[in-house]
């Protein structure tokens, strides 16, 4: 069955950097793109961007621009996304989703920036 | 970026009656090929979102039939015909059509 599993609860500090893992199986990890979406606590929903997991192109949100990265790595199935330059608003709950959402996503990891 | 407004915010509803939320976007929605990228999502607590509705008003697979969307244009409505308790979360309209992509302040469907 399709899983998307994403790494762990994170805690950083102000200006830091974060780099969360969503690992793909049950699937061919090169046919379907990989979307992040955040969701600050008690808050609605942000579209982060995604990545073609074929041909790694990227399209980010205009307000993460130069802070953020996704990349893929086929060989173990995983997505990555590194936010850097961290801060308090940075606080929030990010997934990794199939494409664009319509079906498979990750359970979530909490990352929380305070000093 | 595209506002997508969400009426109401809270929504107490008792049991096997029907609910429905509005959602208004600040521009059309309307693609350049015809499409419209309006799609609704659920997030029950403690969950990942769920999306149940693309393009306006078509169901996504293993959703039931009670959930139904409709609207055009900037205006679009989600309707549950008779609510259970496993409909009780949170309930985002999102558009798909002009980058960046973006949701509603989400509704909170309750219980009476």
């Amino acid at each position: 069955q399709v899983q998307l599993v994403q790494s762990g609860a994170e805690v950083k500090k102000p200006g830091a950097s974060v780099k969360i893992s969503c690992k793909a199986s049950g699937y061919i990890f090169s046919t379907y793109d990989i979307s992040w979406v955040r969701q600050a606590p008690g808050q609605g929903l942000e579209w982060m961007g995604w990545i073609s997991v074929y041909n790694d192109k990227t399209t980010y949100a205009q307000k993460l621009q130069g802070r953020v990265t996704m990349t893929t790595d086929t060989s173990t199935s995983t997505a990555y996304m590194e936010l850097r330059s961290l801060r308090s608003d940075d606080t929030a709950v990010y997934y990794c989703a199939r494409n664009y959402g319509e079906d498979y996503w990750g359970q979530g990891t909490l990352v929380t920036v305070s000093s | 970026d595209v506002v997508m407004t969400q009426s109401p915010l809270s929504l107490p509803v008792t049991l096997g009656q029907p609910a429905s939320i509005s959602c208004r976007s600040s521009q059309s929605l309307v693609y350049s090929d015809g499409s419209t990228f309006l799609n609704w999502f659920q997030q029950r607590p403690g969950q990942s979102p769920r999306r149940l509705i693309y393009k306006v008003s078509n169901r996504d697979s293993g959703v039931p039939d009670r959930f139904s969307g409709s609207g055009s244009g900037t205006d679009f409505t989600l309707k549950i015909s008779r609510v259970e308790a496993e409909d009780v979360g949170v309930y985002y309209c999102m558009q798909g059509t002009h980058w960046p992509y973006t949701f509603g302040q989400g509704t909170k469907l309750e219980i009476k």
